[in-house]
């Protein structure tokens, strides 16, 4: 089944503890994304990757790092948390160019006390 | 560059009544354009899809939505609403090229009895 996988799906940190969230796709795409959902502002990009060790900074990418070492995975890395990053996370995954669809992940849910 | 503008932010509806959420994008060529779903608790999936052709695209769940060059929309359709269509809808506008999917804010449909 062609999918996009998350984990944790929940996480409850505290403020200045890395963490790692986890994103792997079994469908080659080229094109992955790393979004965060926060209320009445909708999807922002934080990350995205158009191949493998080519990223790039999407709207929001301040205190988040990413790496593309391999096709299928995207993880997205919080080096010192704070309360502002609680928030729903997305990863997505595409093929390139820009008429594909974006396939997502299920979500992770990240509280930072 | 894209941008998307979802005029809505919650739209209520009575099961059974017609459903129209409204999408305006902005961009200087011919452009992608997508709706998602995000029910309570989900990831987002595709509803449907327009890169050419004909203006009125068929999705999944018995939504529609048309492409209206004229007026940069591409609202999208329900002729009767369900209970379960409760749930955010996403207008994405992508462009040719490698470039990221832009989302719009979204719009929270409720439904009533």
């Amino acid at each position: 089944e062609a999918q996009v996988t998350q984990n944790p799906r929940y996480l409850i940190t505290v403020t200045g503890k890395k963490l790692t969230v986890t994103c792997s796709q079994n469908m080659n795409h080229e094109y992955m994304s790393w979004y965060r959902q926060d209320p009445g502002l909708g999807l922002r990009q934080i990350y995205y990757s158009m191949n493998v060790e080519v990223t790039d900074k999407g709207d929001v990418p301040e205190g988040y790092k990413v790496s593309r070492k391999e096709k299928r995975n995207f993880p997205l890395i919080l080096e010192s948390p704070s309360p502002n990053q609680t928030s729903l996370y997305f990863c997505a995954s595409r093929r390139g160019g820009g008429s594909s669809e974006q396939y997502f992940g299920p979500g992770t849910r990240l509280t930072v006390t | 560059a894209q941008s998307v503008t979802q005029p809505d932010i919650h739209i209520t509806v009575s099961e059974g009544a017609s459903l129209e959420l409204r999408c305006n994008y902005s961009y200087g060529a011919t452009p992608y354009l997508f709706w998602y779903v995000q029910s309570p608790g989900q990831g987002l999936q595709l509803l449907l899809k327009y890169f050419s052709g004909d203006t009125l695209v068929q999705g999944i769940k018995g939504f529609e939505a048309e492409f209206k060059r004229s007026q940069s929309s591409f609202n999208l359709r329900k002729p009767s609403v369900h209970w379960s269509d409760a749930a955010e809808y996403f207008c994405a506008v992508g462009a040719i090229g490698n470039t990221p999917l832009v989302f719009g804010k979204g719009t929270r449909l409720s439904v009533i009895a």
